[in-house]
């Protein structure tokens, strides 16, 4: 089955600095890829997700690239706020069946 | 809509015990899932189900049993709780293969001593 792996699983930045977080994955066949962002005690909330037929989408502040060829794809924030400190998890699926997630990245953003 | 509600949202168990973790949905999502997070850990897909009377197994079902008797409905059942079980489970959906954003409900915290 698939298997994500997921990197750094702890960040540090200054507010206003930028964030990358980076995963692999391990099946070919995976064609969805989401972030979730999860607050502690929360559930996990969709920020942003990538289709395989894409290889990058832009939303305000986070981005998302999408590597095939290499089997990786990441979540960039710029101009980071203290709002996004959280625990950020990867994903992958093919059609939706199945969806493994990576361990997380526990984001700290410094004021 | 309510979206996807769970009940309990905390409950302890004796090793041993029973118990039937609920999740509904009011958005007629075909598919649902269910999740078991560690603390400090990721999410691990326990059952997932693709429509009424339709369940497959995920990364770690060993232990639980599901159910989809309706679409709204997919109880999560522990037969002989075990203390690795402590964890928070999560209820999710999505309307299906070609929208797979999933919504995830609150969460169940479950504690077995």
């Amino acid at each position: 089955g698939e298997n994500v792996e997921q990197h750094p699983s702890t960040l540090s930045v200054q507010e206003g600095d930028s964030a990358v977080i980076k995963c692999t994955y391990s099946d070919s066949a995976s064609n969805y890829f989401p972030w979730y962002k999860q607050e502690l005690g929360k559930r996990p909330q969709l920020i942003i997700d990538i289709r395989s037929n894409v290889g990058e989408k832009k939303d305000q502040r986070i981005a998302v690239t999408l590597n095939k060829t290499a089997k990786h794809f990441s979540l960039h924030i710029t101009e980071t706020q203290p709002e996004d400190s959280a625990v950020y998890f990867c994903a992958a699926s093919n059609m939706g069946n199945d969806m493994r997630f990576g361990a997380g990245t526990r984001l700290t953003v410094k004021p | 809509n309510a979206g996807v509600t769970q009940t309990p949202k905390f409950r302890i168990l004796k090793i041993g015990q029973s118990m039937t973790l609920q999740c509904a949905q009011d958005m007629n999502h075909n598919y649902m899932y269910w999740y078991r997070q560690d603390p400090g850990m990721g999410l691990k897909l326990i059952y997932y189900s693709v429509g009424a009377g339709i369940t497959d197994k995920g990364e770690v079902p060993n232990g639980y049993n599901v159910s989809r008797s309706t679409t709204e409905d997919f109880p999560l059942r522990l037969e002989l709780a075990a203390p690795s079980q402590t964890s928070v489970y999560f209820c999710a959906s999505s309307s299906g293969r070609a929208e797979e954003t999933q919504y995830f409900g609150p969460g169940t915290r479950l504690l077995v001593l």
